[in-house]
């Protein structure tokens, strides 16, 4: 059974800091990795979505890394801003359209 | 992208009621979900919503409780049945849409939040 873990749960860094936030998943036969943004009381965003066959992703100030054979994905942020405070998910799916989500890293940038 | 639309946004309901949630999206797609978030939780998968047959359950969601139509490829409705305060979550629709080059993005509806008193 997949299980997705995400380090740290939380995080608060002043604004202007580069940033890693964590994800793991146990069975590394995935279709794609896909990280959201949630803010407080809200929906999902889809921030960067990565290919099976991909390393890598990029989207502005985000960039995203895959390693399938170690079960691992980055997502890192540059130059962080108030607004980036929000919940960041990953998901993985696997093959046959199951999706499995991490617990999320709360984040908090401050002016 | 695709946009979707669900409806309430939010709802208080009474224990023992029943309460629908709808889910539009403007475009048609293969696949659409419905999943949970309880209260300071990640996201949990209730079932996947099939067009012109029975959903597809995850361990845990039975059919009873949980009732899902998809009587098109862009609608879908989820029934919370016989509520009780366990059931206060936030209730979001999803769905994996033709991206291009064989993989699916997925997206997600606002949420609906419902508070069972």
């Amino acid at each position: 059974k997949q299980e997705v873990t995400q380090i740290p749960a939380a995080l608060s860094v002043p604004e202007g800091e580069n940033l890693v936030l964590n994800c793991s998943f146990t069975d590394s036969a995935i279709y794609n990795l896909q990280w959201f943004r949630q803010d407080p009381g809200k929906g999902l965003t889809s921030l960067l979505l990565i290919q099976s066959s991909q390393r890598e992703q990029t989207s502005g100030r985000l960039n995203a890394s895959l390693d399938k054979s170690s079960g691992r994905s980055t997502l890192y942020i540059a130059a962080s801003q108030p607004g980036d405070s929000a919940t960041y998910l990953c998901a993985v799916e696997n093959y046959g359209q199951n999706f499995v989500f991490g617990p999320g890293t709360r984040l908090s940038v401050l002016p | 992208s695709a946009v979707i639309s669900q409806k309430p946004s939010r709802d208080i309901c009474q224990r023992g009621t029943s309460l629908t949630i709808q889910c539009q999206v403007d475009s048609q797609v293969t696949m659409m979900f419905w999943y949970r978030q309880q209260p300071g939780q990640s996201l949990t998968l209730i079932a996947t919503a099939n067009q012109g047959s029975e959903a597809t359950y995850e361990s845990g969601f039975v059919i009873d409780k949980f009732p899902i139509s998809r009587p098109n490829l862009t609608f879908s409705t989820l029934t919370v049945s016989n509520m009780s305060p366990e059931d206060s979550s936030i209730y979001l629709c999803s769905v994996v849409g033709l991206a291009g080059e064989g993989y699916n993005e997925q997206f997600f509806g606002p949420g609906t939040r419902l508070t069972v008193l």
